[in-house]
């Protein structure tokens, strides 16, 4: 089945620095990858889709400056937390579905935890 | 309201045991319908999707969805303790296809041997 890599899977920073997270399709090619974020024992909620070769579309009240997306291939999407706070920490999950196969359904990464201190 | 309503549990069942796990919602352009199951500290995972009404069946597990009543339904047979996990049911209107997912909270299931 389709395979979708995130990486690192855990990660704490100190307050103020910037994070990079990266999300790849690893058997398939994905014009679109989605970033979701969870907070313990909530649901997920989407942040924002990730273009291929195009500007990231934000959910309302996601700001695009503090979480930078950048899709530079049909199989790496990374979302970079700026100047993270510790409200930022939480777990972050990418998803994608291969472009290839009409509607197919998505496919989620292992996640990585973000924990700002 | 909420659009995806789920009950967050816990449900705790006996090995063996057969499992039901709903989601009722309130869009009735919702068109795409799927079930994933999380482990703790990982991301979700595809158990079963469909188009539509009707059910679907895969092993041990079997989806339905009724539209009339805005429900979808996850069971689970014989259940395992390795099918002890967070199940969340997520659903997406027509026109966003599988993409742009709207997720319920989740049900933690816990079997127990």
């Amino acid at each position: 089945g389709a395979v979708v890599s995130q990486h690192p899977s855990r990660v704490i920073c100190k307050s103020g620095t910037s994070v990079k997270i990266e999300c790849r399709s690893l058997d398939f090619q994905a014009t679109t990858m989605f970033w979701y974020r969870q907070f313990p024992k909530q649901s997920l909620m989407l942040m924002a889709t990730s273009n291929e070769g195009s500007k990231a579309t934000y959910e309302q009240g996601v700001e695009k400056d503090k979480f930078l997306i950048n899709h530079a291939s049909l199989t790496l999407s990374t979302l970079t937390v700026t100047s993270a706070h510790p409200e930022d920490s939480s777990f972050y999950i990418c998803s994608a579905r291969d472009s290839r196969q009409g509607n197919s359904p998505l496919h989620f990464g292992n996640g990585t935890r973000l924990t700002v201190t | 309201q909420k659009e995806v309503e789920q009950d967050p549990g816990p449900l705790s069942v006996p090995e063996g045991a057969i499992v039901s796990l709903n989601c009722t919602y309130s869009n009735s352009a919702f068109q795409y319908f799927m079930w994933y199951r999380q482990y703790s500290r990982k991301g979700p995972e595809l158990l079963m999707y469909t188009y539509s009404s009707g059910n679907k069946e895969d092993g041990r597990f079997t989806a339905q969805v009724d539209k009339s009543s805005k429900y979808i339904s996850l069971f689970i047979r014989d259940s395992q303790p390795s099918d002890s996990a967070t199940y969340l049911c997520a659903m997406s209107p027509f026109s966003g296809g599988y993409n742009k997912l709207i997720f319920g909270a989740g049900t933690r299931l816990a079997v127990h041997p």
